[in-house]
């Protein structure tokens, strides 16, 4: 089945910085992948996800960046804000349909 | 809409005791899952539902039981807790399982095992 890596596991930036969190797949049928963002004891809440026929897309302050051959796609978090201290986890839906999550990243926001 | 509703939010059991945690939603959506959620792991595939009547195993299903008997349903079962199945546990529901259909995520069960 599909592995998802995330690299760093902790970032920490300081605020109006920009922030990138970079993940690397395994199996090469995967074709949908979204970013989650979870703050301290909520839900997983979807902020971007990209398709394998696009190889960039963006929403506001953030983008995600999407690399078929090398098997990686990174989030790409603009102008940081204290509210974007969170978890952010990365996923990757494989030949098997079902979504493979990567371990999580949490970002702190330095005020 | 109340989207994915999980109950209870919280509950500790003794070990060897058996519950039922109840996923509800009300997006008409065909696909259901559960995960399980532990510190440094992730989001883990306990077991999962292509439709009403459907279930499969994910990549942890052991000593976890589910059923999809209703559409907006999907419950989760432990039939003998133990330790090891303390947790966070999350439902999500998506349309279908292909390519760009997001899941979406209830607030979670967070369950201690004694």
């Amino acid at each position: 089945g599909e592995n998802v890596e995330q690299h760093p596991s902790t970032l920490s930036v300081q605020e109006g910085d920009s922030a990138v969190i970079k993940c690397t797949y395994s199996d090469s049928a995967s074709n949908y992948f979204p970013w989650y963002k979870q703050e301290l004891g909520k839900r997983p809440q979807l902020i971007i996800d990209i398709r394998s026929n696009v190889g960039e897309k963006k929403d506001q302050r953030i983008a995600v960046t999407l690399n078929k051959t090398a098997k990686h796609f990174s989030l790409h978090i603009t102008e940081t804000q204290p509210e974007d201290s969170a978890v952010y986890f990365c996923a990757a839906r494989g030949g098997n349909n079902r979504l493979a999550f990567g371990k999580g990243n949490q970002v702190v926001v330095i005020p | 809409n109340a989207g994915v509703t999980q109950t209870p939010k919280f509950r500790v059991l003794k070990t060897g005791q058996s519950m039922t945690l109840l996923c509800a939603q009300d997006m008409n959506h065909e696909y259901m899952y559960w995960y399980r959620q532990d510190p440094g792991m992730g989001l883990r595939l306990i077991h999962y539902s292509v439709g009403e009547g459907t279930t499969a195993k994910g990549e942890v299903p052991d000593g976890y039981n589910v059923s999809r008997l209703k559409k907006q349903n999907f419950l989760l079962g432990l039939e003998s807790a133990a330790p090891s199945q303390t947790s966070v546990y999350f439902c999500a529901s998506s349309y279908y399982g292909n390519s760009n259909q997001p899941q979406h995520f209830g607030d979670g069960t967070r369950l201690s095992i004694l």
